[in-house]
């Protein structure tokens, strides 16, 4: 059975940084892409960001452009989700996602609250 | 960015009856080289995650019931529930995979009458 279960989302003040991390199981992760897609409570779903299969290419949504980091440990059967100079309106849920190509197969998600 | 655009916003249909959500995008998510559709349909329900109903416009995923029905091509695509059940109370979202960044439509809400 596909698992993905990220952690590490919590309460940060605006400009602090947060690193989210998705476990992979149940799957051979290097054969995949992946993405994380945010949704903020109560409104629709935006995606974020996404890296090949070997970690080697990432495309981010213009929003996070230059302040979000997407990376992967294959070995660790892990993505990750590094988040700086975070801004309020960066408070989501934020979900790891497993591209088949056609279709995402979805994490429970972690709640990300920026605020002072 | 391609744009996908659901309507309506929200629906309230009887249980039994037919429920049909649209989903427009702003261009072709058609591929000529393998003819297929570049559409998902997901249902989300509160304090769970994004579900994969429909893949490739039409294809149902492995284990939906099959009153959930998708259809259309190119740029105008159907969610149809045939008889809608209790379970199906939920919001639906369409997701475009042609192309980066994916998008997702703003979502339909569907409530029985």
């Amino acid at each position: 059975e596909v698992q993905l279960v990220e952690s590490g989302g919590g309460l940060v003040p605006p400009g602090g940084s947060l690193r989210l991390s998705c476990a992979a199981s149940g799957f051979t992760l290097s054969l995949y892409w992946m993405h994380w897609v945010r949704q903020v409570p109560g409104k629709g779903l935006l995606w974020v960001s996404r890296i090949n299969s070997d970690g080697m290419t990432t495309d981010y949504a213009d929003s996070v452009k230059g302040r979000f980091t997407i990376s992967r440990d294959n070995a660790k059967n892990t993505v990750y989700l590094q988040m700086n100079s975070l801004r309020a309106d960066d408070t989501a849920v934020y979900y790891c996602v497993r591209s088949r190509g056609s279709g995402f197969d979805w994490g429970q998600g972690t709640l990300v609250t920026v605020s002072s | 960015d391609i744009a996908l655009t659901q309507f309506p916003d929200s629906l309230a249909v009887s249980l039994g009856e037919r429920a049909t959500i649209n989903c427009k995008s702003g261009q072709s998510l058609f591929y000529s080289s393998n003819n297929r559709n570049y559409l998902a349909w997901y249902q989300h329900k509160p304090g769970q995650p994004p579900k994969l109903l429909i893949y490739w416009a039409s294809t149902r995923e492995f284990g939906v019931p099959d009153r959930f029905s998708g259809s259309g091509s190119g740029t105008d695509f159907t969610l149809t529930i045939s008889s809608l059940q209790p379970e199906d109370v939920a919001v639906y979202y369409c997701h475009q995979y042609y192309t980066t960044p994916d998008t997702f439509g703003q979502g339909t809400r569907l409530e029985i009458k």
